[in-house]
């Protein structure tokens, strides 16, 4: 069966903290890999992923895939309050999510 | 330009009722699908529809069924509802099939089921 597992579950920050966000994944014909935001209700999408070893870029948020040890990485450098939120990430077509890493960034 | 609506916002519901939730995706794009998404766990799987057509299915009971229209517009429909459908349910579309294409999400259709 294909999941997507994330860590840590839940993390707590001061501002100006750099977190990293860890998803692995075992999925049949793996296609791609994706990390999204979800503040209230829709999830806002972030990053797709789907070759190994390229860092992908957007302000202070950057991921990076590696194909051959199943997982993915999401850096936040200089963390902000405005960065509070659960981060998903989601693999293939379809999208099979993880649970989810709780971010809460305190001033 | 409008992004993927959905309605209604807040639902609430009885056990053993009928729901259909509804969902616009977003001008041009074809394939829809649906997530549902319990307090505290990530989104799950439930349809992928694309022209029309179901592309494919979660691991959900014959009680879900869904259907896309000519207008790409979407239904969700779940009989025999119980207390474990309390739930926000997405949808998010996308312009078509492909792992390039990335999915848009709609704010959800909050339903609880008493």
């Amino acid at each position: 069966e294909d999941k997507v597992v994330q860590s840590p579950l839940s993390l707590v920050v001061h501002e100006g903290d750099t977190v990293t966000l860890n998803c692995s994944y075992e999925v049949t014909n793996f296609r791609s890999l994706l990390w999204y935001k979800q503040e209230k209700k829709a999830p806002t999408f972030l990053f797709m992923l789907t070759s190994s070893g390229i860092e992908k870029k957007s302000g202070r948020l950057s991921s990076i895939l590696d194909k051959k040890e199943l997982f993915s990485i999401l850096n936040i450098t200089a963390t902000q309050t405005g960065d509070s939120a659960v981060y998903l990430c989601a693999s293939n077509d379809k999208l099979i999510f993880g649970t989810g890493t709780r971010l809460q960034v305190f001033p | 330009d409008a992004g993927v609506t959905q309605s209604p916002t807040h639902l609430i519901k009885t056990r053993g009722q009928h729901v259909t939730l509804r969902c616009s995706p977003i001008s041009g794009h074809k394939s829809v699908s649906w997530y549902q998404q319990v307090l505290g766990q990530g989104p799950q799987f439930i349809f992928q529809y694309y022209e029309k057509e179901e592309r494919g299915r979660g691991n959900f009971p014959d009680r879900f069924s869904a259907r896309q229209f000519p207008n790409y517009s979407s239904e969700l429909n779940v009989n025999a509802l119980l207390l474990g459908d309390s739930a926000l349910y997405l949808c998010a579309s996308r312009i078509s099939q492909g792992v390039q294409y990335g999915y848009t999400f709609g704010s959800g259709t909050r339903l609880t089921v008493v």
